[in-house]
């Protein structure tokens, strides 16, 4: 079963206003880590946050952990169309590198 | 150039077919893994490797073979392959964590 939920599943916004994105996940966690994928293309790793860090900043990604909720947050600010993407959580669990992935939201960003 | 390299990109096939996807890696990674993406469902691990010689089952293995003889390398094999299993799917290395994400393949079988 998937470790991780997305919320929402779909997400349409105008280009400059920020765009929020949820995981939830099942089980203690080493490590949370966020992908995009573009259509048709693999994933590319946007920012990792271990399960001792609350927040994360990467230009205009920040990045929320909450492991008493098992919970954690995206946030893209002043949004482009370039953002259009789908974008997954990944959870790793601690003694090995296996990544288990949500079911992602679908941002688009409107011109 | 260095990297994540899958082939191939695009197959189509016929149930009961032996189909074989590559994956090859460029930095010497210890860990490789298979995923498929199905509308839906996201991405569900099928087969990892933390070394060359070392394989372990995903959340989906049935109907597929891995094998790791050197590092770099990290085949998938359908050993009979069934609609269930059309999708697209992705190899991934790790060192260190993060994951690197090969272009996928897109199978189709018939």
């Amino acid at each position: 079963s998937q470790q991780g939920e997305e919320d929402p599943q779909a997400l349409s916004i105008q280009e400059g206003e920020n765009a929020t994105m949820n995981c939830s996940y099942k089980t203690s966690i080493n490590n949370l880590q966020w992908y995009r994928q573009n259509s048709g293309r693999g994933l590319v790793h946007l920012i990792l946050i271990r399960s001792n860090e609350r927040e994360k900043h990467s230009g205009r990604l920040r990045v929320t952990l909450d492991t008493s909720k098992k919970s954690s947050s995206l946030l893209i600010t002043a949004s482009r169309a370039a953002d259009t993407a789908s974008y997954f959580c990944a959870t790793a669990n601690f003694g090995n590198e296996k990544l288990t992935f949500g079911t992602g939201t679908r941002l688009t960003i409107i011109p | 150039d260095a990297g994540i390299t899958q082939s191939p990109r695009y197959k189509i096939t016929e149930t009961g077919r032996q189909v074989t996807l590559m994956c090859h890696q460029t930095w010497s990674h210890s860990y490789m893994f298979w995923y498929r993406q199905d509308l839906g469902h996201g991405l569900r691990l099928i087969y990892y490797s933390a070394a060359a010689d070392i394989t372990d089952k995903g959340e989906v293995p049935d109907g597929y073979v891995v094998s790791r003889s050197k590092t770099e390398n990290f085949p998938l094999t359908l050993e009979s392959a069934t609609r269930s299993q059309t999708s697209v799917y992705f190899c991934a290395s790790s060192e260190g964590i993060r994951g690197f994400f090969g272009p996928g393949t897109r199978l189709t079988v018939l």
